[in-house]
């Protein structure tokens, strides 16, 4: 099976600029989240989605959304970017069959942004 | 607490084995995980534990549960230059699926 892929790999950007990120999950994998990692904060969840619905949401500011396609590929947007946007953002997936089951998330290699 | 702790790092020799240690927060999350993180890559699951194991083997990598104090380890026997990344470990809660991480501990190997 091909495992998670993540475009574009890098990506630079001005700052007030929108951006968006793609992720393909795993094939059969249903769940999608996005994690935002930086030296400083380490890794932050910012939302998961699961079959085209948001499940859980971490504590980012809206002009990070997201969504999630009926094959599951999912995209993340940032809106009006500023230069503690500056990260690598990360996409995992998972089959998320339910509670009771291990659930383990597959991580792609990430996109490296890079705001100016 | 609200968050799972980890030490930022851990330096040993090369050879020796090294303890990640962890402490979550909640004692009902079912599944625990470890994963591995190289320089400029993503996330590596190493392995994971169900919370009713107290522990769990796999060649060099031993995983063990309290799930009285919310304390899980990780162990890396013979420890090797190659093992040198930053170690996550995560919880599952059930209640919305959602795992909660570690800051990531960064494992240091001295020749």
């Amino acid at each position: 099976k091909a495992g998670v892929t993540q475009t574009p790999r890098y990506l630079i950007k001005t700052r007030g600029q929108q951006v968006t990120l793609s992720c393909s999950p795993i094939s059969g994998h249903r769940s999608v989240s996005w994690y935002q990692q930086t030296p400083g904060q380490g890794l932050q969840f910012l939302f998961e989605y699961f079959s085209e619905t948001q499940r859980n949401k971490g504590n980012f500011p809206g002009r990070f959304s997201g969504r999630q396609f009926s094959n599951s590929r999912s995209e993340m947007n940032v809106s009006t970017l500023e230069l503690g946007d500056s990260a690598l953002y990360l996409c995992a997936s998972s089959y998320s069959p339910g509670t009771g089951t291990t659930d383990t998330q597959y991580f792609g290699p990430g996109t490296r942004l890079t705001v100016l | 607490g609200e968050d799972v702790e980890q030490s930022l790092f851990l330096s040993v020799r090369e050879g020796d084995s090294s303890v990640i240690n962890c402490t979550y927060t909640d004692s009902s999350s079912t599944y625990l995980y470890w994963y591995k993180q190289e320089p400029g890559a993503g996330l590596q699951l190493l392995t994971y534990i169900f919370s009713n194991m107290d522990m769990k083997q796999d060649q060099r990598l031993t995983v063990l549960l309290n799930k009285k104090d919310k304390h899980l380890s990780l162990r890396i026997a013979d420890t090797q230059t190659g093992d040198s990344a930053i170690y996550f470990c995560a919880e599952r809660r059930d209640s919305n699926y959602q795992l909660i991480w570690g800051a990531g501990t960064k494992l240091i190997i001295k020749p």
